[in-house]
């Protein structure tokens, strides 16, 4: 089985100051990685996904993520954030082959963007 | 494109009610998945449908809860029942085409629960 951890619950950040949110899975087989953003009152929607080749990944609204094999790791980053970036992410990750492909969930970063 | 609709978006009842939460896949989908969100839990799978058939119940929490998927279209949750600790944001989410294995998951925006 394949799960996600989401280091930080709360990240607070200024206007304009870039940010990184982590993501580390295990899993013993290869997988597909995902980022949902959740506004306020709203469901999840996909940020942006790592299925194969180039490692770094370009989402929507100048997200963007790095696949690292070797540190199992799927962090997304935003060089400038804005006030409207301030929502909850969620990494989720899937296997690739075989089974259900039910993705798995991180527990949530909670994004909080500063004026 | 018309997304996954849920409703009602909210719902207040008392204890003891029975709660009735409605879902919409994407038309084409599949795939339907009843999640719960909750402060203390996170997102959590309760169940999922492939082609109407429930195929995983094994995150409903109690018996209280139950699901069916009628047709292709139309799926519901029932809480009966109902108990303050269910209070939650319940989401529906549908999923593309098999043999698209790659395509994620679509959510609606979500019932916000609350039993008193």
């Amino acid at each position: 089985a394949q799960s996600v951890t989401q280091l930080d619950s709360q990240v607070p950040v200024f206007e304009e100051a870039p940010v990184e949110l982590r993501c580390n899975y295990s899993s013993s087989v290869s997988v597909y990685l995902f980022w949902y953003v959740q506004y306020p009152n709203q469901g999840l929607q996909l940020l942006l996904k790592y299925l194969s080749g180039s490692t770094l990944v370009k989402g929507i609204n100048g997200f963007e993520a790095e696949f690292n094999k070797s540190q199992t790791s799927f962090h997304l980053r935003k060089p400038s954030v804005h006030i409207s970036d301030t929502a909850e992410y969620f990494c989720a990750v899937r296997k690739a082959s075989g089974g259900s492909y039910i993705p798995t969930f991180g527990r949530g970063t909670s994004l909080i963007v500063h004026p | 494109d018309a997304g996954v609709i849920q409703s009602p978006r909210h719902e207040v009842t008392e204890m003891g009610q029975e709660v009735t939460l409605r879902c919409k896949p994407i038309s084409g989908h599949d795939y339907l998945f009843w999640y719960r969100q909750t402060m203390m839990r996170g997102l959590e799978l309760l169940i999922y449908f492939n082609n109407n058939v429930p195929i995983d119940d094994s995150g409903m929490p109690e018996d209280r809860f139950s699901a069916k998927m009628p047709n292709a279209s139309f799926s519901t949750l029932k809480i009966q029942p109902s108990e303050p600790r269910d209070s939650a944001v319940y989401f529906c989410a549908s999923r593309g085409l098999r043999q698209e294995i790659n395509q994620p998951q679509h959510f609606g925006d979500g019932t916000r629960l609350s039993i008193l």
